[in-house]
C-alpha cells in the first residue's frame, strides 16, 4: 500500500512569489493535515480537510490556504512568501475525520527555502 | 488550552543503555496519547499510542504508560539501539480543542556505537 506522498521534495522560493504544494493521501484516507515544522516552532498545524471541506484550521495568516478536491489529494497555497515561511511542510492523512481519535500517516516533506 | 511539554534535548546514550524521555500533557476532556518517531530526512511515524487511562502502547521494544493522575506518557525502552537514532514526538488528541493533534516540542535521540 502506498504511503502518503508529497511533491515536490525540495523548493526555493524568493520573497514575494507564491508556491503550491501536492498531497497525496494513503488510498482510502478521506482526511488530510497539514503542518509546518521550524526548529524555533517546532510542528504547527496548518489545517484539515476531509471530503472536501476545511475541518479544522490552525493560526496562520490568511496567506496560506489550502483545498481537498474529490479523490482526497490537498494542496497548500501560501502566497507573497516571507523569509519565516522557509519550512518543512509536512502533510498527514487518516482514514476519517480527526475527531475519529485515529493515528495520523505522514508523508516525507516538502523543504520549502525562501531567499 | 492543550499542550504536551517534552523533556529538552539532545539526549545522547550508549548503545544497549535504558532510555527514557518524558512527557506530560495538559488537556481536558479524555485524550488519546501517541508517540512518533522522525528518522533525519523523514516525516514523522507512528510509534505507539494509548486512548484511555491506564493503557500501555508498546511496539519495536519502547513502551509509554497512559498515567492519568500524573497525566504523564513517558517513553521507555530497555536497550536502545544506535538504529533508534531520531527525534521523538509526543501528541494527543481530545475530544476538546476541536480534535487538533497537539505535538510536543520533539527530542533528538543520538545512540553511540
Amino acid at each position: 500500500k502506498a504511503g502518503v506522498t508529497q511533491t515536490p521534495r525540495y523548493l526555493i522560493k524568493t520573497r514575494g512569489q507564491q508556491v503550491t504544494l501536492s498531497c497525496s493521501p494513503i488510498s482510502g484516507h478521506r482526511s488530510v493535515s497539514w503542518y509546518q515544522q521550524t526548529p524555533g516552532q517546532g510542528l504547527q498545524f496548518l489545517f484539515e480537510y476531509f471530503s472536501e471541506t476545511q475541518r479544522n484550521k490552525g493560526n496562520f495568516p490568511g496567506r496560506f490556504s489550502g483545498r481537498q478536491f474529490s479523490n482526497s489529494r490537498s494542496e497548500m497555497n501560501v502566497s507573497t512568501l516571507e523569509l519565516g515561511d522557509s519550512a518543512l511542510y509536512l502533510c498527514a492523512s487518516s482514514p476519517g475525520p480527526s475527531d475519529s481519535n485515529q493515528p495520523q500517516h505522514f508523508g516525507d516533506g516538502t523543504r520549502l527555502s525562501i531567499l | 488550552g492543550n499542550s504536551v511539554t517534552q523533556m529538552e534535548g539532545p539526549v545522547t546514550l550508549s548503545e544497549e543503555a535504558f532510555l527514557t524521555i518524558n512527557c506530560t500533557y495538559t488537556a481536558t476532556g479524555y485524550p488519546s496519547l501517541f508517540w512518533y518517531v522522525q528518522y533525519p530526512g523523514e516525516g514523522l511515524q507512528l510509534l505507539l499510542k494509548a486512548t484511555k487511562a491506564d493503557d500501555k502502547g508498546s511496539n519495536k521494544g519502547f513502551e509509554a504508560t497512559y498515567r492519568k493522575e500524573t497525566t504523564s506518557f513517558h517513553l521507555e525502552k530497555g536497550s536502545v539501539q544506535v538504529s533508534d537514532s531520531a527525534v521523538y514526538f509526543c501528541a494527543l488528541i481530545s475530544n476538546t480543542g476541536g480534535f487538533k493533534t497537539i505535538f510536543g516540542a520533539g527530542t533528538r535521540l543520538f545512540v553511540k556505537a
